[in-house]
């Protein structure tokens, strides 16, 4: 069992946007802006998405953004391609001995 | 670039013992704190262990804590995970990747795959 709960699928189709939420504690999600999101294609290395709750990395489109509300954070994607189908992980620095937990990941289907 | 390179993933018998490796170009590695990630076949990302960039500050998930060991060189811009005692559960591909802002990872290597059977 994951540390931070995600619905384990999402679909959408192109032009559509979908959110993923991500909900934790009080000691991860919700007790810090420490909340980044990963994307994994298939047979890849995870790739940041989002850091500290909303922030973008260079490069990264900003039809990616990021929210917290309380213990549970989210993930919108606008305008959906079809290049956007993949795994996604939450991720949250963590007041205890386990110093980042990870959601369990949530599959994207572009319909 | 930013690039890091693993290796050292095999097939090994359990209990058997290996030391995984991570290379890293492309940035002042002696800078920045490192992690490993693992994720087993057809599951999630699982944070095995962290180690800050003096290598002073180290910390181990539940699972792996008294049977793995994290450590860096940073003259030879290097991250290691010497990985004892497996079981079968520990059988994934094993990633490095570097800190990035707040609690974010931004880069990560394309992973090594460690096989735990008989």
């Amino acid at each position: 069992q994951s540390a931070l709960t995600q619905p384990a699928s999402v679909s959408g189709s192109p032009g559509q946007s979908i959110t993923i939420s991500c909900t934790g504690t009080s000691s991860d999600v919700g007790g810090y802006n420490y909340v980044s999101w990963y994307q994994q294609h298939p047979g890849k290395a995870p790739k940041l998405m989002i850091y500290e709750v909303s922030n973008r990395p260079s490069g990264v489109s900003n039809r990616f953004s990021g929210s917290k509300s309380g213990n549970t954070a989210s993930l919108t994607i606008s305008g959906l391609q079809a290049e956007d189908e993949a795994d996604y992980y939450c991720s949250s620095y963590a007041r205890s001995s386990t110093l980042v937990v990870f959601g369990g990941g949530t599959k994207l289907t572009v319909l | 670039e930013v690039q890091l390179v693993e290796s050292g993933g095999d097939l090994v018998q359990p209990g058997g013992s290996l030391r995984l490796s991570c290379a890293a170009s492309g940035f002042t590695f002696s800078s920045y704190s490192m992690i490993w990630v693992r994720q087993a076949p057809g599951k999630g990302l699982e944070w095995v262990s962290y180690i800050n960039s003096t290598g002073r500050t180290i910390y181990y998930a539940d699972s792996v804590k008294g049977r793995f060991t994290i450590s860096r060189d940073n003259a030879k811009n290097s991250l290691y995970l010497q990985v004892n005692s497996l079981r079968a559960e520990d059988t994934a591909v094993y990633y490095c990747a570097k800190k990035g802002t707040g609690g974010s990872f931004d880069y990560w290597g394309q992973g090594t795959l460690v096989t735990v059977s008989s």
